[in-house]
């Protein structure tokens, strides 16, 4: 079976200052693994994905996530915060193509970012 | 349409009413999948279809829920004799290459 686990509910940061939102998985096989951002009253938006090849991948809005295997890892991050990144964010992970393409997602981390 | 929509927006029900959400996907898009998002929680995947096929169904939570999508496009998700632990937003998605999401549906009942 498959799992998401993101570290910390509510992270907090400055303007300026750099992201960190934690996600680690457990999977039996490779698994493809995404980051979708929530803004209140609206849907989730894929920011970025894993599937296979480089395993740093950039996404938008300046965001990344880097792919460790070893530590089943697919934590995300920014350099510099905006006010704009406050949001709701979720990790998920899914199985390569299959009959069900379901998403399978974390708790959720909501990001402050003060001025 | 540009995205997936979904209406109503909002919808308040008395414990024991039933009620039917709607989903429009993004045309051309075969699967489309509903998930349900409790507050605080990250969204559950519910059932998944195939164009009119119903390939999944293994996350619906009760026989009283229950989800059609006759003509491979829109999609409705029906829950019957509504209770209090249905509150949560139901949010659909459609898959091209990944999956987009609708705003969602936030149930309320009471």
């Amino acid at each position: 079976a498959q799992s998401v686990t993101q570290l910390g509910s509510h992270v907090s940061v400055s303007e300026g200052a750099l992201v960190l939102l934690r996600c680690n998985y457990s999977s039996s096989v490779p698994p493809y693994l995404f980051w979708y951002v929530q803004y209140p009253n609206q849907g989730l938006q894929l920011l970025l994905k894993y599937t296979t090849g480089a395993t740093l991948v950039k996404g938008i809005n300046g965001f990344e996530a880097e792919f460790k295997k070893s530590e089943t890892s697919f934590h995300l991050t920014k350099p510099s915060a905006h006010m704009s990144d406050a949001a709701e964010y979720f990790c998920a992970v899914r199985t390569p193509p299959s009959q069900t393409d379901k998403l399978i997602f974390g708790t959720g981390t909501r990001l402050q970012v003060f001025p | 349409g540009a995205g997936v929509s979904q209406s109503p927006r909002y919808k308040v029900a008395k414990r024991g009413q039933d009620v039917a959400l709607r989903c429009d996907p993004i045309s051309g898009h075969v699967s489309l999948f509903w998930y349900q998002q409790a507050l605080g929680q990250g969204p559950e995947f519910l059932t998944y279809f195939q164009n009119e096929a119903q390939l999944d169904k293994s996350g619906l939570p009760s026989d009283r829920f229950f989800a059609e999508r006759p003509e491979g496009s829109v999609s409705t998700l029906k829950i019957q004799r509504t209770q209090q632990e249905d509150s949560a937003v139901y949010l659909c998605a459609s898959k091209g290459n990944e999956q987009f999401f609708g705003p969602g549906t936030r149930l309320t009942v009471l």
